[in-house]
């Protein structure tokens, strides 16, 4: 089967770092996304990996690793407005997105 | 990014109504589109994929025959949730590809009364 596991919540303070991890199994690999949504809103597109390595785009970052099938995202300078759910897919090779449970995070003063 | 647009917001229906949900891309075409429903705190589950001028494949335990899909164009895909009941109460979200990135709509948020 194909699957796709993050922690369920995470707890974090204002202005320090948080790294969310992601694994996952699926019948091929054309890139990982990441998302993030907010309660009562769609998913925003946070990040694209589909070689190896670290991507970096402001306070977010993304790294992947494909032989170990793992992925994570790192926020830093963390905000309140942080505080959301993110959500990890892989595009397998029939193109379809797998999506995680997502991780909620929550951000405290 | 390209924009997804989603209409109605939100909507309120009684049971046994059908409610309709359109989903268009508005700056680019999108020969593929998703239809997704989330309840509280889960996450999103991909109900159907939507293929432009052709029949839509549905993942499975989705009834097609309640969620009928449309794609009749490029930048237009519709969700109709027929005989609408309580359990379909759910937030409905498309999404429409370009290239390697899926660009999700602002959802549907639907109350069956």
């Amino acid at each position: 089967g194909q699957n796709i596991d993050q922690p369920t919540e995470m707890t974090a303070t204002e202005g320090a770092i948080v790294q969310i991890n992601c694994t996952y199994q699926t019948s091929g690999f054309n890139g990982l996304f990441w998302y993030q949504q907010h309660a009562g809103e769609a998913p925003t597109f946070l990040s694209y990996n589909v070689l190896d390595g670290l991507e970096e785009k402001g306070r977010f970052s993304s790294f992947l690793s494909r032989s170990k099938g793992y992925s994570y995202l790192l926020l830093k300078e963390l905000q309140m407005k942080d505080s959301a759910s993110y959500l990890c897919a892989v595009m397998n090779s029939n193109y379809q997105l797998i999506w995680g449970a997502g991780t909620k995070l929550i951000i405290k003063p | 990014g390209a924009v997804v647009s989603q209409h109605p917001s939100r909507v309120i229906c009684k049971s046994g109504t059908s409610v309709k949900i359109e989903c268009r891309s508005l700056d680019f075409q999108a020969t593929t589109m998703f239809w997704y429903r989330q309840f509280p705190k889960q996450s999103l589950m991909l109900m159907a994929t939507s293929n432009e001028g052709s029949k839509a494949t549905y993942e499975q335990g989705v009834e097609k025959d309640k969620f009928l899909i449309n794609h009749a164009s490029l930048t237009l895909s519709t969700l109709t949730v027929t005989s609408a009941h309580p359990e379909d109460s759910s937030f409905y979200i498309c999404s429409a590809r370009e290239d390697h990135e899926q660009f999700f709509g602002p959802g549907t948020r639907l109350t069956v009364l």
